[in-house]
């Protein structure tokens, strides 16, 4: 199965400040037909996982635009610009180019 | 809007069949863009994708190897719902399910992206 890493495991964040998420992949997403299939979601406290980040760097429907994915082969990131506090929980990575799809372990973000 | 609502017993017995169903509403089962899928969460595993239903002309199905032996998704076109059949569980199995929808159209796919709200499925005698 393909391994995904996410660092840091937590982030403690000021609102407004900006916040990085890395997420690696045991094997490249990049599939011939030219899109790299890497997905971020965001599960609030109490909440199902909801879809972020679609292919690498785009935004699903309704997903503020202070989200922004990006990377190739195997090298990951996701960056809030500004941080709110209704960005708070646990952010995953997941790789949709072999089954089984896998996730990362998560990172979780707080407010300071 | 799509929605997908979950049922399901909370508390399964071990060596017994864990049963869940995902009814859907603003999609259809049968869809030709749409993929059904079934996922748990649990502190000692994190999320791990179980396996998919979807129909092309046929039904086809993907399951986890390691959940293969054990696990069967069926879809039910008359009541617009697809079902997780887990056999023989253990106290591992405990976790959050979840059930999701995978969907494309015009050349992307958005790979889960409508859940339902989760079932939390204890394994204990």
């Amino acid at each position: 199965d393909v391994v995904m890493t996410q660092t840091p495991l937590s982030l403690s964040v000021t609102p407004g400040q900006p916040a990085s998420i890395s997420c690696k992949s045991s094997q490249s997403l990049l599939h011939s037909d030219g899109k790299t299939y890497l997905y971020w979601y965001l599960q609030k406290p109490g909440q199902s996982p909801h879809l972020l980040i679609y292919a690498t760097s785009s935004r699903f429907s309704g997903v503020p635009d202070r989200f922004s994915g990006s990377g190739s082969g195997t090298d990951f990131t996701l960056k809030i610009s500004r941080v709110e506090a209704e960005d708070v929980g646990v952010y995953y990575c997941m790789q949709g180019l072999y089954l089984p799809w896998t996730f990362g372990q998560g990172t979780r973000v707080e407010i300071k | 809007q799509v929605q997908l609502q979950q049922s399901g017993p909370g508390l399964v017995k071990p060596s017994q069949t864990l049963s869940l169903t995902c009814a859907i509403s603003g999609d259809s089962v049968s869809s030709n863009s749409a993929a059904w899928n079934w996922i748990r969460q649990s502190p000692s595993r994190g999320l791990e994708w179980l396996g998919r239903t979807y129909y092309r002309s046929k039904w086809y199905n993907d399951y986890a190897v390691s959940v293969k032996s054990r696990i069967t998704i069926n879809s039910d076109t008359s009541k617009n719902q697809f079902s997780l059949q887990l056999n023989s569980v253990t106290p591992e199995d405990t976790a959050l399910y979840f059930c999701a929808r995978r969907y494309c159209s015009g050349g992307s796919c958005y790979e889960l992206d409508y859940w339902g709200q989760g079932t939390l499925v204890t394994v204990s005698s």
